[in-house]
């Protein structure tokens, strides 16, 4: 089974922290996806990565910078966190690059004061 | 960019009857995916869609994909407790297939 493992099931941090956020898959997939989870907003794209060092930008990248130096780690990192960067935040891999599941982590909330 | 739309945003059931949730894109689609979350878990995969009018059944559940590609439906029979959670839908963009979005959701409550 692929496995998805976030470092971090719980974080409180406060404004104008850093923050990381780590991801790690075991399955040698290439695609790698982070995404934020808001109550009636689904699930939102910030930025995605199709391969070691490569990156593009989701749909609100804004306030948010990822790092993929190895195959199976993609890190989310918030330079400066802001209040409403509180959010559930879901890693995602997928073995494949057009069309396959996309396999999720557990998810890590992020609470900023 | 691509927009996909789910209705209904909420869906309170009895237990035994049957719903639809469905989901509809502002662009074609070249493939669409159902995930399910369960309360306090992550989304995970349930079905893909390809073909254009393709049916697709798991035991309780009957996804759709439209004839024109640009939406879908989940249908449940006989909702039991265990179908409680939110169900996406999601499209690869029309300019990029490596970009997955998601609609909002269908959150299903289940009374018993």
């Amino acid at each position: 089974d692929v496995k998805v493992t976030q470092s971090s099931r719980y974080l409180v941090k406060r404004t104008g922290e850093k923050v990381f956020l780590e991801c790690v898959q075991d399955m040698d997939h290439e695609n790698m996806f982070w995404y934020r989870q808001d109550p009636g907003l689904g699930l939102r794209l910030i930025y995605f990565s199709y391969d070691v060092k490569m990156k593009e930008k989701g749909d609100i990248p804004e306030g948010y910078s990822v790092s993929r130096e190895k195959k199976e780690r993609f890190s989310l990192i918030l330079e400066s966190a802001s209040t409403n960067q509180t959010s559930m935040y879901l890693c995602a891999s997928r073995g494949v690059p057009w069309g396959g599941e996309l396999f999720f982590g557990e998810g890590s909330r992020l609470t900023v004061l | 960019g691509q927009q996909v739309m789910q209705i209904p945003q909420y869906q309170h059931v009895q237990e035994g009857e049957d719903f639809t949730t469905y989901c509809n894109s502002s662009t074609t689609l070249s493939n669409i995916q159902w995930y399910k979350q369960r309360p306090g878990g992550h989304p995970v995969f349930l079905i893909q869609l390809v073909k254009s009018g393709e049916v697709k059944k798991q035991k309780r559940l009957t996804f759709q994909f439209g004839e024109a590609k640009k939406n879908s439906s989940l249908h449940i029979t006989a909702t039991q407790t265990t179908d409680v959670g939110t169900y996406f839908c999601a499209g690869p963009e029309r300019s990029n297939d490596y970009k997955l979005s998601f609609g909002a959701g269908t959150t299903v409550t289940v009374r018993a």
